[in-house]
C-alpha cells in the first residue's frame, strides 16, 4: 500500500536532548513538508522540500532542522534549541505540482518530560 | 500573507441533519483547495480538492465548493452520521512553492 508512515508514534524528551522524528514515503512524491499542531490549532509549516538535497524553512523553523538525502525520507530534528517542542507533528507529501492533492502520515506526539 | 478562517470553531448537531462548513481566504491566487478530515490524535485524511478552476467536488454525502472571487470554499454534508463527528480542516495551496496555508478546523459533534 502507498502512503507516507511517520515514527514513533509516540516520542518523550528530555530537557536538552535533541531527536528524531522520521518521515517516509513511497508515493514516489517530489515534495514534502513538515508542520506542527498544537491543540484546537491549525497547521504550521516548519520546514518543505521540493526536491532532494533541497529544502526551505517554513513559518516556524527555529529550532528545528531536516534533511533530504533520499526522495522517499525526510526526517525532523527537534534540537535543544526549540523551547516549547510538545506538540503534535505532522508529515505531509504531495507531487510538487500545482494541482496536487496532499497526503498526511498519522504523527508523531512528542512530549518532553 | 495568505491567511484562511473556519468558522464555527465548534458545531453540534443532530444526527441526520444537513450541514455546511465555511473556509474563507484572504488571497485569491490559490491553485486549489483541500478539505481535510482529522480524527483525534490522527492525521489528516484528504476528502475533497477543488482546483482553482473548478466550482466544487462531490464524494458521496460530501460536497464542497469554491468561490475565488469571494475568498470562500463550503463543505456541505448531508444526513450526517455520528461517524462523521471529527475536525475538519481546509487549506488553500497558495502559489508560492506549493506551500498551503490551514485553517485552524471546524471540530463537529454529531448526536445519534
Amino acid at each position: 500500500d502507498g502512503g507516507i508512515t511517520q515514527s514513533p508514534k509516540y516520542l518523550f524528551r528530555k530537557e536538552g536532548q535533541n531527536v528524531t522524528l522520521s518521515c517516509e514515503q513511497n508515493l514516489n512524491h517530489d515534495a514534502m513538508y513538515w508542520y506542527r499542531q498544537d491543540p484546537g490549532q491549525g497547521l504550521r509549516l516548519i520546514y518543505y522540500s521540493q526536491i532532494v538535497n533541497d529544502f526551505q524553512k517554513g513559518d516556524i523553523a527555529e529550532g528545528y532542522s531536516v534533511s533530504r538525502e533520499k526522495k522517499e525520507s525526510f526526517p525532523l530534528t527537534v534540537t535543544s534549541a526549540q523551547k516549547n517542542p510538545t506538540a503534535f507533528y505532522l508529515c505531509a507529501s504531495n507531487t510538487g505540482e500545482r494541482n496536487t492533492e496532499a497526503f498526511f502520515g498519522q504523527g508523531t506526539r512528542l512530549t518532553v518530560v | 500573507k495568505q491567511e484562511v478562517t473556519q468558522i464555527p470553531a465548534a458545531l453540534s448537531v443532530p444526527e441526520g441533519e444537513n450541514l455546511v462548513l465555511n473556509c474563507s481566504f484572504t488571497d485569491s491566487a490559490i491553485y486549489n483547495l483541500q478539505w481535510f478530515r482529522q480524527d483525534p490524535g490522527k492525521g489528516l485524511t484528504s476528502l475533497l480538492l477543488i482546483q482553482s478552476s473548478q466550482r466544487e467536488q462531490t464524494s458521496g454525502r460530501l460536497n464542497a465548493s469554491l468561490d475565488k472571487s469571494s475568498g470562500r470554499s463550503t463543505l456541505y454534508i448531508a444526513a450526517s452520521q455520528p461517524g462523521d463527528s471529527a475536525t475538519y480542516l481546509c487549506a488553500g495551496l497558495n502559489t508560492n512553492a506549493g506551500k498551503s496555508t490551514f485553517g485552524d478546523g471546524t471540530t463537529l459533534t454529531v448526536k445519534p
